[in-house]
């Protein structure tokens, strides 16, 4: 156990709203990571953290900001959601040998 | 274009039998490989990793193979067992700065008893 949490576990929403998802790791990693899974692709980078105030994009980072003012949390926020946002969202840390680690994921459905 | 490719959506396997995972890339900067297990409903779970300076690690039932000049990878269980029934991702990191993994599209692996 990595100590990650995801919040909210699920979500429903409509196309055109707000949404954030928080990342939250109890143990002082560096690197934080936000991914979407979707079939066929597998899981893909949105951004990536790699301090309080650090973050950069990923592959698929359009539509998506990010924030990070505490160490411990992550958080992925789609400022005008859309139905092409509908996915399971991961958070992960890296561990000690460059492995990373995830959370349980977030179900979200932009309808 | 995907520079990480499993190309077999499904694999099923006979309980005790031989598991062979496969994955291809196309990215000769990769020098960092790892595979995760996702059951339904989790988080992926990190299973066994190779760096390219080896050819084969192994970890218990799990053994991965590098083929550097081939770009391929791949993910033996033996003996398969029921509970090893997930999907199965290859990813790959070049080593630089964020340690990025770019993950395949994932193999559903069905052990049947």
């Amino acid at each position: 156990d990595a100590g990650i949490t995801q919040s909210p576990r699920h979500k429903v929403t409509e196309t055109g709203t707000p949404v954030t998802l928080r990342c939250h790791q109890t143990e002082n990693h560096r690197y934080m990571y936000w991914y979407r899974q979707d079939p066929g692709h597998g899981l893909r980078l949105i951004h990536y953290s790699y301090g309080v105030k650090d973050t950069d994009k990923g592959e698929v980072s359009d539509g998506y900001s990010v924030s990070r003012s505490k160490t411990e949390d992550f958080l992925l926020t789609l400022e005008s959601a859309t139905s092409s946002q509908t996915s399971v969202y991961f958070c992960a840390i890296t561990g000690h040998a460059n492995e990373q680690f995830f959370g349980p994921g977030t179900r979200l459905t932009v309808l | 274009d995907q520079q990480v490719k499993q190309n077999s959506p499904s694999l099923s396997v006979q309980e005790g039998r031989i598991s062979i995972l496969n994955c291809d890339y196309t990215n000769s900067m990769f020098d960092y490989f790892l595979w995760y297990k996702k059951y339904p409903a989790e988080g992926p779970t990190f299973l066994i990793s190779i760096s390219s300076i080896k050819d084969k690690n192994e970890d218990g039932r799990f053994t991965v193979f590098l083929n550097k000049s081939a770009k391929h990878l791949s993910l033996h269980i033996v003996p398969s067992q029921p509970g090893d029934s997930a999907v199965y991702f290859c990813a790959a990191s070049a080593g630089d700065a964020g340690n990025m993994l770019t993950f395949g599209g994932g193999t559903r692996l069905m052990v049947k008893p």
